[in-house]
Parts: structure tokens; sequence; C-alpha cells
């Protein structure tokens, strides 16, 4: 079984542009949930989608936000970009919804901000 | 909301030896213990997990453990191997699991041979 994919892997983009990032989960899962890593504040919780429809948001502002298609995937965009954006954007997929399902992460999207 | 801290940040062992990973967690309310490795260029890889009606579980040579009145985690790993070097991350999702997954800070596991 294909596990999670994401696209692109590297972006690089100015101050105040947008970016959007796709995520697939795998095959049958029909949760995505969005993570930012980076070196400072690790790994954190952006929003979960479940069913086409966002169920969770971490503490993060609206210029982050997403949508989920009715084929589970996923994309994630963040609008008028910041230096501090600069991360790697994780997606995780699971079979059901909320964290306490196993959560299995896609290789990543490195987002670098100039 | 959920606080992780995970200890060491760097821990560096001989290869064959064990080494031991250790979380706390704040909200009583958490009940999954996800423990994920790293490696560099990769995304996160689920390697164990526990949940809070039980008190340890193994896997070959990776084991967990949980103490929910001390609210802390472990992970042990036996007989380690070059390829155990990498991040690892614990985790636990509190509640209904409504807040995602929190993270603990990683610990870079390094096996000298």
């Amino acid at each position: 079984k294909a596990g999670v994919t994401q696209t692109p892997r590297y972006l690089i983009k100015t101050r105040g542009q947008q970016v959007t990032l796709s995520c697939s989960p795998i095959s049958g899962h029909r949760s995505v949930s969005w993570y930012q890593q980076t070196p400072g504040q690790g790994l954190q919780f952006l929003f979960e989608y479940f069913s086409e429809t966002q169920r969770n948001k971490g503490n993060f502002p609206g210029r982050f936000s997403g949508r989920q298609f009715s084929n589970s995937r996923s994309e994630m965009n963040v609008s008028t970009l910041e230096l501090g954006d600069s991360a790697l954007y994780l997606c995780a997929s699971s079979w059901g919804q909320g964290a306490r399902n196993e959560q299995f992460f896609g290789p990543g999207t490195r987002l670098t901000v100039l | 909301g959920e606080n992780v801290e995970q200890h060491p940040s760097t821990l560096s062992v001989q290869e064959g030896d064990s080494a031991v990973i250790k979380c706390t967690y704040s909200d009583s309310a958490s009940n999954y213990f996800p423990w994920y490795k790293q490696e560099l260029g990769k995304g996160p890889q689920l390697i164990i997990d526990i949940r809070s009606n039980v008190g340890e579980k193994k896997d070959q040579r990776i084991a967990v453990t949980l103490n929910k009145t001390a609210k802390h985690f472990s992970l042990h790993i036996t007989e380690t191997q070059p390829e155990d070097s990498a991040v690892y991350f614990c985790a636990a999702a509190s509640g209904g699991g409504a807040d995602g997954l929190t993270f603990g800070k990683g610990t870079h596991l390094i096996i000298q041979p």
C-alpha cells in the first residue's frame, strides 16, 4: 500500500506571497492532519480534516488554511508569507478522526521564505 | 493544553547497548502515546504506541512503558544497531484527541560503533 505523499517536496517563496501544499493520504484513510516542524518550536499541530470538514485547529493565525476533497486529498494554504513561516510542513493520515488514531506521516514539504 | 517534556535531547550509546528516552505529560486526560522515529530528510515514522489502559508494550527490540500516576512514559531500545541512529519524538493525544498530537522536542540518538 502506498504511503502518504506530499507535493512539492521543496518550495522557495518570498515574503508576502502565498503558497499551496498538497497531501495525498494512504488509500482508505479519511483523516488528514497538518503539522509544522521548525528547529525552535518543534512539531506543532495546524489542523485536521475529516470528511471534507475541518474538525480541529491548532494555535495558528488565520493565514493558515486548508481544505479536503471528496477523495480525502488535502491542500494547505498559507497567505501573506512571513520569514517565520519557513519550516517543514508535514501531513499525516489516519483512518479515523482525532489524534488518538494511528497517524502516518508523509515526507513533508520544505518551505523557505526569503 | 497538553505539554510534553522529553529527555535527554541527545543520547549517545555504544552499539549493542540499550537506550532509554523519557517523556512526561501534563494533561491527565491524555490517553494515547505514540513514538516516532525521524531520519534525515524524511517524515516521522510511527514505531510503537501505547494507550492508557496498558502499562507496557513490546515489539521486538523496542518497548514502551507508561506510568499514568506519575504521568510519564518511556521508550526502551535494546541491542542498539547503527540503523537506530535518528531523532525520536514522543507525543500525547489528550482527551478526545481534538487538539492533534502534542510532541516532545525530540531526542537525537547516536549509536557509536
